[in-house]
């Protein structure tokens, strides 16, 4: 079983919706990240809190909005999405390290369908 | 060029044969890297990761790393069909803190009985 639980599993939105994506972990990791899948493609990332503060945004569209209200919790705020942006968005955790180390553990993913 | 490339595949192997992936990444400066399996429609599950020069042996799976050259691979020893899945090759340089972790393409790997 995954310690990184993503709800929900399952999104369909239409393009004026607004939605959130939730992610929690208990391993006490202090590194929460947003990747986003499209079919047989790999992760692509798109943010990575560190400490609760936002350390990498990856030219992300403002139409996505991540939140770390504590080191338990990430959000991903969803407004005003494109078709375009159907995909599996994928929640992971890792230890906060420089060097090496700090293997990612991701979640099961939630599946977003915007008509 | 690419951050971290591999070769899609498919990468065929018989059942009970070594499977061998490979991986090149472009930052010398590269801390970590990791392995990871994704079944279809699944999240990528981590397998091995692997941080000094050499191997490193885990059950059936061995990574090897050569800093030198900028290459990482991965074999599965007695490749089963429940192998069948997608590889990932994962590169975790300095950027960002040192949190951002950069995928390949992945290589698709199926075993034939």
């Amino acid at each position: 079983d995954t310690e990184v639980t993503q709800t929900p599993k399952h999104l369909v939105m239409g393009m004026t919706n607004k939605k959130s994506l939730k992610c929690e972990q208990h391993m006490g990791h202090r590194a929460m990240y947003w990747y986003k899948q499209k079919a047989k493609k790999p992760p692509e990332l798109m943010f990575v809190y560190s400490y609760e503060k936002l350390s990498i945004n990856e030219s992300v569209p403002s139409r996505f909005s991540p939140e770390c209200p504590n080191s338990s919790l990430l959000n991903l705020h969803l407004h005003a999405l494109q078709p375009e942006d159907s995909a599996l968005y994928l929640c992971a955790s890792s230890q906060a390290l420089r060097g090496a180390g700090g293997e990612l553990f991701f979640g099961e993913g939630s599946r977003l369908t915007v008509l | 060029q690419k951050e971290v490339e591999q070769n899609s595949g498919p990468l065929s192997v018989p059942e009970g044969a070594i499977a061998s992936l490979n991986c090149t990444y472009s930052d010398r400066g590269s801390q970590s890297f990791f392995w990871y399996r994704q079944y279809s429609g699944k999240s990528p599950e981590l397998i091995m990761f692997i941080y000094s020069n050499g191997d490193k042996e885990d059950g059936r799976f061995t990574a090897q790393l050569n800093k030198a050259s900028q290459y990482v691979s991965l074999l599965i020893r007695d490749s089963q069909p429940s192998d069948s899945a997608t590889y990932l090759c994962a590169v975790k340089g300095l950027t960002g803190g040192g949190n951002k972790l950069t995928f390949g393409t992945g290589t698709q790997l199926k075993v034939e009985l």
